[in-house]
């Protein structure tokens, strides 16, 4: 069980905008930002988000995220088929000195 | 172009010892730090170790500490994992990843990964 938690699945609709909940604690997204993974089928991961809403080149700004205290929301606007997807959070964290993995969430376009 | 390759994986027998590799190149391997990530087969993403740029500082995950070792050698660009006393539940496909600096320990750049099988 993940120290950081998001729902195992979501759905949405092409076109849509779905959002990815991560809730933390204080000591991990309470105190450092969030970055954010996207892993297609069979494929490694890909950076998403980084440093406070942050996009590497080739990342459509369909992607954001947003934190509130110790959680965070990543959250894909203009749904497309393409987005079908694991998504996970990850940050460092203060008191174990790790890098923390959400569990992952699947998205799955209707 | 930028990119790192893993290699050193396979099947070993538990309580044995491997040695995984993550060359890199395309970019100055020296100014970066560098991660160890796991993933079991059908499970999720597993934080596993890191290095700092210079070698000076090294973290791992819980449940590797005293097993595993992470160094790196900047004159040939290359990270290593030294997985000593491995279990079946260290089954899982090997990613390395490059973390930049001042990225908030974010992985830009992720290898294709490599594969160990922990079975008798």
């Amino acid at each position: 069980q993940s120290v950081l938690t998001q729902p195992p699945s979501a759905s949405g609709t092409p076109g849509q905008r779905v959002t990815i909940s991560c809730s933390g604690s204080s000591s991990n997204i309470g105190s450092n930002t969030v970055n954010w993974y996207q892993q297609l089928p069979g494929t490694a991961p890909k950076l998403l988000i980084y440093n406070n809403n942050q996009r590497p080149s080739g990342v459509p700004d369909r992607f954001s995220d947003s934190k509130t205290g110790t959680s965070a929301s990543l959250a894909i606007s203009g749904l497309q088929s393409e987005d079908e997807a694991d998504y996970y959070c990850a940050v460092w964290d203060e008191s174990l000195k790790s890098v923390l993995f959400g569990g992952g969430t699947k998205l799955t376009v209707l | 172009q930028v990119q790192l390759v893993e290699s050193g994986g396979g099947v070993v027998q538990p309580g044995r010892s491997l040695r995984l590799s993550c060359a890199a190149s395309g970019f100055t391997f020296s100014t970066h730090a560098m991660h160890w990530v796991r993933q079991a087969p059908g499970k999720g993403l597993e934080w596993v170790a890191f290095i700092w740029f210079d070698g000076s500082e090294k973290h791992y995950t819980d449940s590797v500490k005293g097993r595993f070792s992470i160094s790196r050698d900047n004159s040939k660009n290359t990270v290593y994992l030294q997985m000593d006393s491995l279990r079946g539940d260290d089954t899982a496909v090997y990613y390395c990843g490059r973390d930049p600096p001042a990225s908030g320990f974010a992985l830009d750049v992720w290898g294709q990964g490599t594969t160990v099988i922990v079975s008798s």
